[in-house]
């Protein structure tokens, strides 16, 4: 089974830190990304990766960097925190084109 | 732009009846459409997928059509069980941005007993 791992379930930060949120796979998976979940808007993409050091920006990238330095790990950085950034996280892995994501159990980050 | 919608934001079915979740989508170059589940505090789990060249796909309890003219595909799960309450998400992918999946915004789905 696929195994995707984020390093935190819950965070509280406060306005102005700088926020790193760390994402493992184990199944040697070329792609991954970053999502957040609002109610009543569903998965949004803030960037994704479909290989060692690169990156591209999703539909929301706007407050956000990401870091992939090895393939097995993702981490999305928010430089600067907001409030308007409280939202559950979810890290994502896929293989090669046309198969499904495989997703972490998320990391709910609250800004205060 | 919202180009997967999921119009009914929640739906209840009495356990042992049809469950029926609907998806449209906007953009036609999409070629694979996939439903998650999703628990509280749980991430999306993978439920099944279809590809453009299919009109239906079945799993089990579940059942994916796609209607590639309206551009709609629909989730059938039956019979319902209880344990089947959750959020659920449909996702496309396809066109030029192929390793993009833009997912809908969910449809809650409570399974009565």
């Amino acid at each position: 089974d696929v195994k995707v791992t984020q390093s935190s379930r819950y965070l509280v930060k406060r306005t102005g830190e700088k926020v790193f949120l760390e994402c493992v796979q184990d199944m040697d998976h070329e792609n991954m990304f970053w999502y957040r979940q609002d109610p009543g808007l569903g998965l949004r993409l803030i960037y994704f990766s479909y290989d060692v050091k690169m990156k591209e920006k999703g539909d929301i990238p706007e407050g956000y960097s990401v870091s992939r330095e090895k393939k097995e790990r993702f981490s999305l950085i928010l430089e600067s925190a907001s409030t308007n950034q409280t939202s559950m996280y979810l890290c994502a892995s896929s293989g090669t084109g046309g198969s499904p994501l495989h997703f972490g159990n998320g990391t709910r980050l609250t800004v205060t | 732009d919202q180009q997967v919608k999921q119009n009914s934001p929640s739906l209840s079915v009495q356990e042992g009846r049809i469950s029926i979740l609907n998806c449209d989508y906007t953009n036609s170059m999409f070629d694979y459409f996939l439903w998650y589940k999703k628990y509280p505090a749980e991430g999306p789990t993978f439920l099944i997928s279809i590809s453009s060249i299919k009109d239906k796909n079945e799993d089990g309890r579940f059942t994916v059509f796609l209607n590639k003219s309206a551009k709609h595909l629909s989730l059938h799960i039956v019979p319902s069980q209880p344990g089947d309450s959750a959020v659920y998400f449909c996702a496309a992918s396809g066109g030029s941005g192929t390793y993009k999946y833009i997912f809908g915004t969910g449809t809650r789905l409570k399974v009565l007993a």
